[in-house]
């Protein structure tokens, strides 16, 4: 799977947007850009996941370059339980062995 | 919640002994991946099954092991334990397709001592 670069960390006033960077540059075209958080020690939760268009769900929106080098995460309204480590991961969704590759991530603080 | 339920929370044993971790997928998903996370090493992939067989291996030692039973729950057996053993244990699960979305569950946290 391609690599991925996030900064270490992030912080955002809460009710901001918060815009998290991933870098991606090796990503070929069958892999998909996927975003998972961990707050605290609890489970990675799985946020969004794209190819090439943009996208929107509940949580968050998704914006991928034309180029697809590279993604932004978009929380809209973060509130203090957004405080998290953001994942970027880059990966195959059909047919492959499916393991998840984690980096390091951005640890997103968000402040009254 | 993401549906995919692990036991125990907690696990406290001591060095050289053997533990089982169990997970349950959520309804319908086939595969079951287990992953580590420690505090030096970051989450990373241990083992994946799908459908009761093994599909994938990733960094697991010799002394771990794992199988998915016919109703799609899963194990990991952890033996000799060791001090460095000490971690939080995960078991995520995907659908039919092992290339789909993953959900993880509350995790297993073992403290060997």
């Amino acid at each position: 799977d391609a690599k991925t670069t996030q900064p270490p960390s992030m912080d955002c006033a809460e009710g901001r947007a918060a815009n998290l960077p991933c870098n991606h540059s090796t990503i070929s075209g069958n892999e998909y850009v996927y975003w998972y958080r961990q707050i605290h020690s609890q489970g990675p939760q799985y946020i969004i996941h794209g190819l090439k268009n943009n996208e929107t769900n509940e949580m968050a929106s998704l914006i991928i370059t034309e180029d697809r080098k590279s993604s932004t995460l978009i929380l809209p309204h973060a509130t203090l339980r957004d405080t998290a480590v953001y994942y970027c991961i880059v990966r195959v969704a059909r047919g492959s062995q499916g393991n998840l590759i984690f980096g390091k991530g951005t640890k997103l603080s968000v402040k009254p | 919640d993401s549906g995919v339920t692990q036991t125990p929370k907690h696990l406290i044993t001591a060095t050289g002994q053997r533990v089982t971790l169990r997970c349950s997928p959520r309804s319908g998903d086939l595969s079951v991946y287990w992953y580590q996370q420690s505090l030096d090493q970051g989450l990373q992939f241990l083992i994946q099954y799908y459908n009761g067989e093994e599909r994938a291996k990733g960094n697991i030692l010799e002394r771990f092991s794992a199988q998915q039973f016919p109703d799609l729950h899963s194990e990991l057996n952890l033996s000799s334990l060791e001090l460095g053993d000490s971690a939080l244990y995960f078991c995520a699960s995907s659908g039919g397709d092992p290339g789909e979305t993953q959900y993880f569950g509350p995790g297993t946290r073992l403290l060997v001592l």
